[in-house]
């Protein structure tokens, strides 16, 4: 069975600062990889998604994450940090018969 | 616009009862999922099914049924109540597996006391 593991459960960042959340997996077959983000009192929705096309993949308001078969590795990154990107943010690995979540990391935006 | 709903948004109850949150979909998915979540864990699969009369166990099933008559609905029964169960509860659903994305509702919060 597969795994996820996200380093770092709080991350707080300053507005315009980079984010970086980190993920990692463990699969026995080659995985297909996603991030999702939950504002308060929401469902969670998807930000991006790895398919073993493109190693580095561009998501929805601005995130972007890099598949790194070596590291087992799916972090997800920003270059600048705005206030409405203060959610949490879960990394998930799915095979064709099973689907996992990390714990979640809450991202924290200060002014 | 195709949509997943959950019903009710809010629930509190007593322990020992019975207790049923209605899922929904618009979508036309085949697969549809229930999850619990809780601070430190994540979201931890409960039941899922893959169509039309399929269920199957999750992670954690213990106190928890499902069934699917068609293909909008999953309704979640809590058999009796526990506090252990107080959580927010969330429904998905996917087209298919693997590659395939699940979209959520927006989640019922259940208070047993």
């Amino acid at each position: 069975a597969q795994s996820v593991t996200q380093l770092g459960s709080h991350v707080s960042v300053s507005e315009g600062a980079l984010v970086l959340l980190r993920c990692n997996y463990s699969s026995s077959v080659p995985p297909y990889l996603f991030w999702y983000v939950q504002y308060p009192n929401q469902g969670l929705q998807l930000l991006l998604k790895y398919t073993s096309a493109a190693t580095l993949v561009k998501g929805i308001n601005g995130f972007e994450a890099e598949f790194k078969k070596s590291e087992t590795s799916f972090h997800l990154t920003k270059p600048s940090a705005h206030m409405s990107d203060a959610a949490e943010y879960f990394c998930a690995v799915s095979t064709f018969n099973d689907m996992r979540f990390g714990a979640g990391t809450r991202l924290t935006v200060k002014p | 616009d195709a949509e997943i709903t959950q019903s009710p948004r809010h629930k509190i109850t007593e322990t020992g009862r019975q207790v049923t949150l209605a899922c929904h979909q618009t979508w036309n998915h085949n697969n549809m999922f229930w999850y619990r979540q809780d601070l430190g864990h994540g979201l931890r699969l409960i039941h899922y099914s893959y169509g039309v009369q399929d269920t199957n166990k999750g992670e954690v099933s213990d106190g928890y049924s499902v069934s699917r008559s068609n293909t909008e609905d999953l309704p979640l029964t809590l058999e009796s109540a526990a506090s252990s169960q107080t959580s927010v509860y969330f429904c998905a659903s996917s087209e298919s597996r693997g590659a395939f994305e699940q979209f959520f509702g927006p989640g019922t919060r259940l208070t047993v006391l």
